[in-house]
């Protein structure tokens, strides 16, 4: 099992601030994915990287690859209130195989 | 709507009670899991299944069984249940792939209190 950290733990901005969540692991990922989860809700897929150094954009969300395969991290631009949630990562060894769930950033965006 | 169904949403269970916690699909997805969440500590894997009559432990099987004799259908059984089981449930499923990582799609998950 993979110990996947995320950090921090939880994080309260104003509307417009901008900010980063990080995921860390001492373990190479084949690929990792983000999810965001809504209160009563179960986790939705944001995006998944494959490659090191991979960058990807969703709107207002910039997710990154670390170069080695063993951290992420979340950009966040000009947060609104309907980021407010809270936010996974997920690993695999092995394309394909068992994802393991990071501990979650727990965001607020107040309006 | 296409997705993962779970029922019930909430269940209060009796210490040494049991109960089955249904989970459907309706995608022809090959894979199925349990997992729960529990404040701080993200999602944990119960069991998972990559297939009709296959299933395998995950991080914390201990208090649970499950079984799948249908690509859709992939019930949590708690045999006799604990304080400790209180949490959140999610059943999650995707395909298979070998060399493509497709993302899980969850359902709504259970709340089940154990008093």
């Amino acid at each position: 099992t993979q110990l996947l950290e995320q950090s921090p733990q939880f994080l309260s901005i104003q509307e417009g601030e901008n900010l980063t969540v990080y995921c860390n692991s001492s373990s190479v990922f084949s690929s990792l994915q983000w999810y965001r989860q809504e209160p009563g809700e179960g986790p939705v897929l944001l995006v998944t990287v494959v490659t090191g150094g991979e960058v990807k954009k969703l709107k207002r969300l910039t997710f990154q690859f670390g170069d080695a395969r063993k951290d992420s991290s979340l950009h966040i631009t000009a947060a609104q209130p309907g980021d407010t949630g809270l936010y996974l990562c997920a690993g695999a060894e092995d394309p394909g195989n068992q994802f393991y769930f990071g501990t979650g950033t727990s965001l607020t965006v107040i309006p | 709507n296409a997705g993962v169904t779970q029922t019930p949403k909430f269940q209060v269970l009796k210490t040494g009670q049991s109960m089955t916690l249904q989970c459907a699909q309706d995608m022809n997805h090959e894979y199925m899991s349990w997992y729960r969440q529990d404040p701080g500590m993200g999602l944990r894997l119960i069991h998972y299944s990559v297939g009709a009559g296959i299933t395998d432990q995950g991080e914390v099987p201990n208090g649970y069984n499950v079984s799948r004799s249908t690509t859709e259908d992939f019930p949590l059984r708690l045999l006799s249940a604990a304080p400790s089981q209180t949490s959140v449930y999610f059943c999650a499923s995707s395909y298979i792939d070998p060399g493509v990582s497709y993302g899980y799609t969850f359902g709504s998950g259970t709340r089940l209190t154990v008093v």
